[in-house]
């Protein structure tokens, strides 16, 4: 069966800081990559998805993730983290069967200090 | 038109109670999704419908009752719910029902349950 790790549950980053939320994904083919965002109070929005090709994706609001076969991750990446970068971040996993179904990773809470 | 709208934001109601939540799409998607989502924890899926179809039940009880009218609705009926049944009931949309395509979420539905 899929499965998909975030192994840190909170990361508090500094303002102006660079960010890495880490994601593994144990499946038996390279399935379809993804990473939302979920503000407070607020559903779910895309920031990337990787499918196949280059290995190094970019997303909204100034973020990109890179995915590594050898290692099963597709961690996500941001520079320089603004304010309004505090929120729950999901990284999901689809499979390349005919199936519909995503499977979610726990989430990492992201808290930006000034 | 990339927005999924979800009535109402908040609702809070008495075990014996009967209430619906409503979802709207007008992107022209012909899959659409209710995910049940606790607090700190990823969307748990309930249901899918494609082209108006019910597809997947994931063992939901039978106190939730999701109705597809038309392409662009979606509505869970709910009664006799439980206290564990307060979370946040959020709607997804996507141009088909496949793991690939992108979920487009609604901000959800704060549901109490007393």
């Amino acid at each position: 069966a899929q499965s998909v790790t975030q192994p840190d549950i909170h990361i508090t980053v500094s303002e102006g800081a660079s960010l890495e939320l880490r994601c593994n994904y144990s499946y038996g083919a390279t399935p379809y990559l993804f990473w939302y965002v979920q503000s407070p109070g607020q559903g779910l929005q895309l920031l990337l998805k990787y499918f196949s090709g280059d290995t190094l994706v970019q997303g909204i609001k100034g973020f990109e993730a890179e995915f590594k076969r050898s290692q099963s991750s597709f961690n996500l990446r941001k520079p320089s983290v603004h304010w309004s970068d505090a929120a729950e971040y999901f990284c999901a996993v689809g499979p390349w069967s005919n199936d519909y179904k995503l499977s979610f990773g726990a989430g990492t809470t992201v808290t930006v200090r000034a | 038109d990339t927005e999924v709208t979800q009535t109402p934001k908040h609702l809070v109601m008495g075990m014996t109670n009967k209430k619906s939540l409503k979802c709207e799409q007008h992107m022209g998607h012909r899959a659409m999704y209710w995910y049940k989502q606790k607090a700190k924890k990823p969307p748990e899926l309930m249901f899918v419908y494609s082209y108006e179809k019910l597809s997947i039940n994931e063992s939901v009880p039978s106190r939730f009752s999701p109705e597809c009218p038309n392409s662009s609705l979606l509505n869970l009926h709910l009664h006799a719910l439980q206290p564990e049944d307060s979370a946040l009931y959020l709607c997804a949309s996507s141009l088909g029902a496949r793991s690939y395509n992108e979920q487009f979420f609604g901000p959800g539905t704060r549901l109490t349950v007393l």
